[in-house]
């Protein structure tokens, strides 16, 4: 069974466009996070969400809009993509207790052209 | 903001050689995670160090806490070319969102 699982796994899109990558976790987590990889495999903190509230917002340009219908599902919609906005995306999800690893999705490739 | 740094960014090693990466906080973490994170694949947990001076082993893996709780470091004894990956340290500061801030990663390339 998919723990974390993300859709879709790979995205080529064009510069402007709009996409959305969905995330499931059927790990009964009540915390669900976004990070997003570059190149250089620097993974960095995006959105966090307990409980379908926004806990972590970092320094992400306001074109990345998280949504989190229930507590299994944390969505990224992403408006007027950029060529910067090219990376691996990744899902993550925890149950909120200081000492939770994270479980992280098979990841999004998205590449901007 | 808190930083954590992780040396080295790359390392080549030849199979059966040891390899250590090294983990540095900006500030005095409450726990620290480490990931391996195959080629192509996601992050992995492997463990979680809370206490000051832990030591943890997981077979041919040592991982270390250090006194101040700011720096912590991995070693691979003999490694093997299943070792291959890309290995994260995470701290954990003490607000209470969960939030990890992940090290920069050591590629690890283990020579048949």
């Amino acid at each position: 069974d998919t723990a974390v699982s993300q859709t879709p796994k790979y995205l080529v899109t064009q510069m402007g466009n709009d996409k959305s990558i969905k995330c499931e976790q059927n790990l009964g987590h009540d915390t669900m996070y976004w990070y997003k990889q570059d190149s250089k495999k620097f993974l960095k903190i995006m959105f966090s969400y307990n409980n379908k509230e926004l806990i972590i917002n970092e320094t992400v340009p306001n074109r990345f809009s998280p949504k989190s219908p229930d507590k299994a599902h944390l969505n990224l919609h992403i408006n007027s993509l950029e060529l910067g906005d090219s990376a691996v995306y990744f899902c993550a999800s925890s149950q909120l207790a200081v000492r939770e690893k994270q479980y992280f999705g098979p990841g999004t490739r998205l590449t901007v052209t | 903001g808190q930083q954590v740094m992780q040396i080295p960014q790359y390392q080549h090693v030849q199979e059966g050689e040891d390899f250590t990466t090294y983990c540095n906080s900006s500030t005095t973490l409450s726990n620290i995670q480490w990931y391996k994170q195959r080629p192509g694949g996601h992050p992995v947990f492997l463990i979680q160090l809370v206490k000051s001076g832990e030591v943890k082993k997981q077979k041919r893996l040592t991982f270390q806490f250090g006194e101040a709780k700011k720096n912590s470091s991995l070693h691979i004894t003999a490694t093997q070319t299943t070792d291959v990956g890309t290995y994260f340290c995470a701290g954990r500061g003490s607000s209470n969102t969960g939030k990890l801030i992940f090290g920069q990663g050591t590629t690890l390339q283990v020579k048949p």
